[in-house]
């Protein structure tokens, strides 16, 4: 199955920092989800975005969706240490089958 | 309760050996799924049952055997499995109706096959 593609793969801040993770597919979708999941663990949803909006927001996290450039933006706000986990995008196809991301491993310093 | 449980945490079996992966949730949820993860990799989706009965195989080999005895629970049957088995195994539920498509994850299996 295809893939979406997270870039950056890995990337490593300071506390307080900013952070924005991008995702991009190949199909068309019903909606897009974000996911995190903390080292060797189960991954917990953040936050769900459907097909007709643009932005939404959930505390530190705001997502974005653009369609037509099949891609998706996590922002998440003045990060904290325990921020640090394996983030991932996933879309849903048919049967309600989600095809997640390759993932961007975030790491957030004290 | 909105916990996803899976049993055991760790398992180290041999190649010959028969073992059993367990996960229970107790959402009320008709949909459940088994991932297999690999280190630094994302989750790759193996089975989905709804309503207990399965509904996709993602061309997984035999060796894997799922098996949905009631709503609850869920199970994956391991038998003469390979070395490159060795993985995080994943079990999520999702309520199969409405227009949520919120997948609850359960800590996952850690499995080593010798």
């Amino acid at each position: 199955s295809q893939q979406g593609e997270e870039d950056p793969q890995a990337l490593s801040i300071q506390e307080g920092e900013n952070a924005t993770m991008n995702c991009s597919y190949k199909t068309s979708i019903n909606n897009l989800q974000w996911y995190r999941q903390n080292s060797g663990r189960g991954l917990v949803h953040l936050i769900l975005i459907r097909s007709n909006e643009r932005e939404k927001h959930s505390g530190r996290l705001r997502v974005t969706l653009d369609t037509s450039k099949k891609s998706s933006s996590l922002l998440i706000t003045a990060s904290r240490a325990a921020d640090t986990a394996s983030y991932f995008c996933a879309h849903r196809g048919s049967n309600y089958k989600l095809t997640f991301g390759k993932g961007t491993l975030l790491t957030v310093n004290p | 309760d909105t916990e996803v449980t899976q049993t055991p945490k760790h398992l180290v079996m041999g190649m010959t050996n028969k073992k059993s992966l367990k996960c229970e949730q107790h959402m009320g949820h008709r949909a459940m799924y088994w991932y297999k993860q690999k280190a630094k990799k994302p989750p790759e989706l193996m089975f989905v049952y709804s309503y207990e009965k399965l509904s996709i195989n993602e061309s997984v080999p035999s060796r894997f055997s799922p098996e949905c005895p009631n709503s609850s629970l869920l199970n994956l049957h391991l038998h003469a499995l390979q070395p490159e088995d060795s993985a995080l195994y994943l079990c999520a539920s999702r309520r199969n109706s409405g227009s949520t498509d919120t997948q609850y994850f359960g800590p996952g299996t850690r499995l080593t096959v010798l």
